[in-house]
């Protein structure tokens, strides 16, 4: 298979607090991984990129100081939202990439976020 | 620039009627085409990726078909558990970074009433 997980599912905020959420790949491993936010009714935008052991490459437009990434090993990235408003409010979803002759992205379950 | 469209937005279907879903991209240098299914709430689910022209891949109901400029989801005898929206997304070279990109399509939003 190839399972990936995020953690929390849900979390609710007070404004200017910050908030970390994992993605793990559960059965392989993932050089590359990626976080996307979705708002609703809408598709997946692309925030960043994220390659293990070196620095995160962000989308035009996503704040790198904000949008906080690390990829520490090759199954876990966290994303941390720092100083958090309920403008971040919304669907964050993480994906890893398995290195095999296909290169598709698998998906975590996302992490809903609302900060009040 | 690089564009990925689906349609329809949304598509509402009796159970047992066989319809498509289009995708249409505009890419520099197609990696690969992929189909996922999104449930509200969920994470996108992977169906298929199709890397070159007149490939196809089939899953249960689901076939997917790839042309130069689209992609094609067909549902055959569509049951109401396949109502989600269905996304697609390409797979181009980023020419600035040489890391490989992924855009989604917005989705089309499919209904199969019992």
């Amino acid at each position: 298979g190839a399972v990936v997980s995020q953690h929390p599912s849900r979390v609710i905020c007070k404004s200017g607090t910050s908030v970390k959420i994992e993605c793990r790949s559960l059965d392989f491993q993932a050089t590359t991984m990626f976080w996307y936010r979705q708002f609703p009714k809408q598709s997946l935008m692309l925030m960043a990129t994220s390659n293990e052991g070196s620095k995160a490459t962000y989308e035009q437009g996503v704040e790198k100081d904000k949008f906080l990434i690390n990829h520490a090993s090759l199954t876990l990235s966290t994303l941390t939202v720092t100083s958090a408003h309920p403008e971040d409010s919304s669907f964050y979803i993480c994906s890893a990439r398995r290195l095999s002759s296909y290169n598709e992205q698998f998906f975590g379950p996302g992490t809903r976020l609302t900060v009040l | 620039e690089d564009q990925v469209t689906q349609s329809p937005e949304a598509l509402r279907l009796q159970e047992g009627e066989s319809s498509s879903l289009n995708c249409s991209y505009t890419v520099s240098g197609l990696r690969g085409l992929f189909w996922y299914r999104q449930d509200p709430g969920k994470g996108p689910e992977f169906l298929f990726t199709l890397y070159s022209a007149g490939e196809e891949k089939e899953k249960e109901r689901l076939k997917a078909t790839l042309t130069k400029k689209e992609s094609f989801l067909h549902i055959t005898a569509p049951k109401p558990e396949d109502s989600a929206t269905y996304l697609c997304a390409v797979q181009d070279r980023d020419m600035k970074t040489s890391y490989d990109k992924v855009i989604f399509g917005p989705g089309t939003s499919l209904s199969v009433i019992p």
